[in-house]
């Protein structure tokens, strides 16, 4: 069965500061996608980033960025100069690959930043 | 209007009501989905539609009835619903259907007594 796991259901962190959340997940597919999304309290689920199983390069954007290790099929997001906008729940997601869009998320991880 | 909306924002209704919950994407996107958000679940996907076309239901009640009669619009009918499907209903839509990035809707918040 394919699965996705976030250990932490809870994080904190401090305003400036960096934050790693995990994300592991189970699958026996050679090719997919892994995705990061946001939901603040306002709901609206917000793409963080995403990253193609086949690149080695990890993905990044701006302050986001993920440490892929496919080997051990986990897939952490790090926040750097963490702001207070950016305090919500982090949902991990995998999507394999020509399977027909399908989304398997983790549980959420709620990131609180303190001022 | 731009992204993906979803209407109504709140809905209450009683287990013998018959509602129904729209979402539209301007994204000129081909595929839209149904996903449900439980407290203290993973968000469960319900259904898929690429080209207007259902290619996925995941084993979901009969209660629950989709609709998409474009690629623009999603409906999902819902009727004699129970207590426990009240949950936050989450649309969102994609250029394809494989793997492509999902842009999500609001959600309309759904409470069921």
């Amino acid at each position: 069965a394919q699965t996705v796991t976030q250990s932490q259901p809870e994080m904190s962190v401090q305003e400036a500061e960096t934050v790693t959340l995990s994300c592991t997940y189970d699958t026996s597919e050679s090719d997919y996608y892994l995705f990061w999304y946001k939901q603040p309290p306002s709901r609206q689920m917000i793409l963080v980033i995403r990253q193609e199983a086949y690149k080695q390069q990890n993905a990044t954007e701006n302050r986001f960025s993920v440490n892929f290790q496919k080997a051990a099929k986990s897939f952490s997001l790090k926040i750097s100069d963490s702001q207070l906008g950016d305090a919500a729940m982090y949902f991990c997601a995998y999507s394999p690959y020509n399977q027909g869009g399908k989304l398997i998320f983790g549980q959420g991880t709620e990131l609180s930043v303190k001022p | 209007e731009t992204g993906v909306t979803q209407t109504p924002r709140h809905l209450v209704m009683g287990m013998t009501n018959k509602k129904s919950l729209k979402c539209e994407q301007h994204l000129g996107h081909n595929a839209m989905y149904w996903y449900k958000q439980s407290a203290k679940k993973p968000l469960e996907l319900m259904f898929v539609y690429n080209f207007k076309e259902q290619t996925e239901n995941n084993s979901v009640p009969s209660r629950f009835s989709p609709e998409c009669p474009n690629s623009s619009h999603l409906f999902l009918h819902l009727h004699t619903l129970q207590p426990e499907d009240s949950a936050l209903y989450l649309c969102a839509s994609s250029q394809g259907s494989d793997s492509d990035t999902q842009y999500f809707g609001p959600g309309t918040r759904l409470t069921v007594l």
